[in-house]
Order: C-alpha cells, then structure tokens, then sequence
C-alpha cells in the first residue's frame, strides 16, 4: 500500500496564478483533511472532508478550495496564488470515529512545498 | 476553544539520557491527545495517543506519554534517547465540536539528541 501520496512535491508559482494540489490514499479512509505547515505555527487545518462529495471549511480556508469526487482523492486549489500561501502543505487521512473502538489518528502524506512568488 | 501548547521550542539531550517533550492542553471536557513525529522533509508519523484509561500511554519507537489531568499535561518520555529520535515533535488535541476527527496542533518541538 502507498498509503497516502501528494502531487507534485514541489511547485513554484507566480502571485496571481492558480494550481491543484492532488492528494490519493488507498487505506479507503473515509475522512480526508488539508493542512498548511508555516515555521512556529504547527500545522493548521485548512478544509476537511467527510466523506465523498462533502467538504468543509478547517480554520483557515480564505483563498482556498478543495473538491472530493472520488473517495480516495481529495484536491486542493488556488485560484490566485498569494505570497502568503508560501508553506508546505499536507493531506492526511483517516476512518470515522464510529465503532466499538474508533481509530482517531490521521495518517499522513510526504507534503508539497510551494512557494509563491 | 481547544488548545495545546508546546513551552519549548527546541529540546537537547545527550544520547542514552532520558528525554521529556512537553504539552499542555486546554479543552473542555475530555481530552483525546496525540503526539506526532516528524522527521526532515517527511509527513508526520503517528507516535500514539490518549483517549481514556491508563494515564501512562506506551507507543512506537519506545516513546510514551503520560496524562496528567490536574496539571493538564500530557508530556512525551522516552528513557534512553537515541540519535535517530532528532526530528519534530508535535502534540495534538482532537477537536470535539465537529464530531470530525479535526486536530489541533501544536507549534512543535525541535529535538536534537546529540552524540
């Protein structure tokens, strides 16, 4: 199993331009998630999904889009690519917290770094 | 709000001592806590976690962490560290207002464990 993969790895961009991030796991998670990791500021959430076909805003969604048409892939876009969106951004994914014993953990993707100039 | 703070932003530790990483957490009610690891240009790796039971929680890589409820606590041991547990630590509180399985990260720790 890949587990979870992220497209690409590294990516430039020029303020003004737009991108897809394109996050795919084969452990059939139900849930997916979108974090940005700045220095000093841990990882922050920026959508989530719960499942094929919903997506929902995480704490910090402004410039942000994101789409689940397939339940293994969760898609992260920019329309107009900031400077501020300069980070390395990770896609996780987990099961639901339902059943006898729930698993809560995410698993994680390797990243992208983009850099917008 | 839920919250967790990691005080430090950088740990040092000689090899074969033991090591302390440390969390604190603001939630109300309870808490379901994590640590995570990551090492240099890698995703985070689960280490382990707290969601009720015995407050000494073992994980991988011989880590484990112990809730402390009075204190709001829930800091990272290992006994002997070893060079190869340099990396990123972060603490993480799951966000009960979703019913989602949202985390709340904290800012990190720098571990370096030296030679």
């Amino acid at each position: 199993n890949a587990g979870v993969t992220q497209t690409p790895k590294f990516r430039v961009l020029k303020t003004g331009q737009s991108m897809t991030l394109l996050c795919a796991q084969d452990m059939n998670h139900e849930y997916m998630y979108w974090y940005r990791q700045d220095p000093g500021m841990g990882l922050r959430l920026i959508h989530y999904s719960v499942g094929e076909g919903t997506t929902a805003k995480g704490e910090v969604p402004d410039g942000y889009n994101v789409s689940r048409l397939k339940k293994q892939n969760f898609l992260l876009g920019l329309e107009s690519a900031a400077p501020s969106q300069t980070s390395v951004y990770f896609c996780a994914s987990s099961y639901p917290p339902t059943g006898v014993f729930p698993l809560y953990e995410q698993y994680f993707g390797p990243g992208t770094r983009l850099t917008v100039t | 709000a839920q919250s967790v703070a990691q005080p430090e932003d950088q740990v040092n530790v000689a090899e074969g001592n033991p090591l302390t990483v440390k969390c604190t957490y603001s939630v109300s009610g309870n808490p379901y806590l994590f640590w995570y690891v990551q090492y240099p240009n890698r995703g985070l790796q689960f280490l382990l976690k707290y969601i009720t039971g015995d407050n000494l929680v073992k994980g991988s890589y011989g880590f484990e962490a112990e809730f402390n409820k009075s204190q709001t606590s829930f800091h990272l041991k290992k006994p002997s560290a070893l060079v190869s547990d340099s990396a990123l630590y972060f603490c993480a509180v799951r966000d009960r207002a979703t019913g989602a399985n949202n985390l709340f990260f904290g800012t990190g720790t720098r571990l370096t464990v030296i030679p």
